[in-house]
């Protein structure tokens, strides 16, 4: 089955930073990929996806950039501030979304 | 944007008792549901793929007669926790997937607590 690994699992930036997270599949196959920002006690809220036809996405401060020769993809977060403080997971899906696969988590502090 | 309830959002039941919870696309039809169980500071954790009007895909290690799930319409999904015991206290939250775009969403997300 698909593997996700993230990295770091924690991330402190000061304000005003940019912030990368990067995150590694296994399965070929996977073709649409999704990044979450939850805080404590809540739902994870969708913030960025990209398709694999796609090789950058961006949306004001946030980016996501695949590759998919080497079947990684990473999370940007540019002139950061406090209320981005919260836990992001990346997500690799496959087989028509039937199956989605979750990162690990990175605990993102931005520092004012 | 697209909505999905959960409910109920706290749950306290006694040991051997069990438990309900639905999960609901509000505005879109959502043919796939997912359930996950999250423990604190940890990743989501995938326990089950319900499909409607088909019987779930269960994860390996998951018990399939323990964490009941049905997906009757496509817009209902539920998760039965029968005969729970206080090591199933945890974060429960389900996704759906709208059918148009395969964008996923989340529920809010029910704190099982099993005393």
């Amino acid at each position: 089955g698909e593997n996700v690994e993230q990295h770091p699992s924690t991330l402190s930036v000061q304000e005003g930073d940019s912030a990368v997270i990067k995150c590694t599949y296994s399965d070929s196959a996977s073709n649409y990929f999704p990044w979450y920002k939850q805080e404590l006690g809540k739902r994870p809220q969708l913030i960025i996806d990209i398709r694999s036809n796609v090789g950058e996405k961006k949306d004001q401060r946030i980016a996501v950039t695949l590759n998919k020769t080497a079947k990684h993809f990473s999370l940007h977060i540019t002139e950061t501030q406090p209320e981005d403080s919260a836990v992001y997971f990346c997500a690799a899906a496959s087989g028509g979304y039937q199956k989605v696969t979750f990162g690990t988590g990175t605990k993102l502090q931005v520092i004012p | 944007g697209a909505v999905v309830s959960q409910h109920p959002s706290r749950v306290i039941c006694k040991s051997g008792t069990s438990v309900k919870i639905e999960c609901r696309s509000l505005d879109f039809q959502a043919t796939t549901m997912f359930w996950y169980r999250q423990f604190p500071k940890q990743s989501l954790m995938l326990m089950a793929t319900s499909n409607e009007g088909s019987k779930a895909t269960y994860e390996q290690g998951v018990e399939k007669d323990k964490f009941l799930i049905n997906h009757a319409s496509l817009t209902l999904s539920t998760l039965t926790v029968t005969s729970a015991h206080p090591e199933d206290s945890s974060f429960y939250i389900c996704s759906a997937r709208r059918s148009q775009g395969n964008t996923i969403y989340f529920g809010e997300g029910s704190w099982l607590t099993v005393v």
